[in-house]
């Protein structure tokens, strides 16, 4: 079972390129996120999926887009990338079912630098 | 906003407890978790509490005051694998989480 898988790892970006995070999960999980995180500020929330089809803003939405066409895949799409989203971008995914705890399990993250 | 306060860095020895406090003060509350986040890994689950009172989870346990906005979660016989980061998070009224910037834990020899 590998959970949540990541690519790619890590990515180097020049400024004004278009790059896209991919974010897998096989755990048929309802719910996804993405989630930057930065030194001394913790995780952040970008952008959620509640179930396939649908999608929602976080805390720091702008610069980034996501969709949902299918329960596995959540993928982050940067339009015009940006030093200051140099970041470790984390993809989340919880079964969110009522009455449950509806803890998150998180992938292994992408190191993404932009120049 | 949602305001998540924990200390920025802890240090014990093998052995000892540590105890990391985290206060809260978010718009609803569904809930506390604790996660662990070793350097260049994802956070990891460790506990969640929603009723005010103590889970103990092996080694770990984890408190919560909901009417004073605190938690904190005690980490006992430490050992060396135990140094991490650890973050508090808030599931809010939208059952979205909140997270604190994380406490770091080094445990020495």
């Amino acid at each position: 079972i590998a959970g949540i898988t990541q690519a790619p790892t890590s990515q180097i970006l020049a400024a004004g390129r278009r790059m896209t995070l991919r974010c897998t999960q096989d755990m048929r999980h309802n719910a996804m996120y993405w989630y930057r995180q930065d030194l001394g500020l913790g995780l952040r929330l970008i952008h959620y999926s509640n179930t396939a089809g649908t999608t929602g803003k976080g805390e720091v939405p702008d610069g980034y887009s996501v969709s949902r066409a299918n329960t596995d895949d959540f993928p982050l799409t940067l339009a015009s990338a940006v030093p200051s989203q140099t970041s470790v971008y984390f993809c989340a995914s919880s079964e969110m079912s009522s009455g449950g705890t509806d803890t998150q399990y998180f992938g292994p993250g992408t190191r993404l630098t932009v120049l | 906003g949602q305001n998540i306060d924990q200390p920025t860095e802890m240090t014990a020895t093998e052995g000892a407890i540590v105890q990391i406090n985290c206060t809260y003060q978010t718009s609803g509350f569904n809930g506390l978790f604790w996660y662990q986040q070793h350097a260049g890994e994802a956070p990891t689950f460790l506990s969640y509490n929603v009723l005010d009172g103590l889970e103990e989870k092996g080694r770990f346990s984890s408190f919560l005051s909901r009417s004073k906005g605190y938690s904190y979660l005690l980490l006992k016989e430490l050992q060396m694998k135990d140094s991490a980061s650890y973050l508090c998070a808030v599931t809010d009224s939208d059952y979205k989480l909140s997270f604190g910037a994380g406490t770091t834990v080094t445990v020495r020899a």
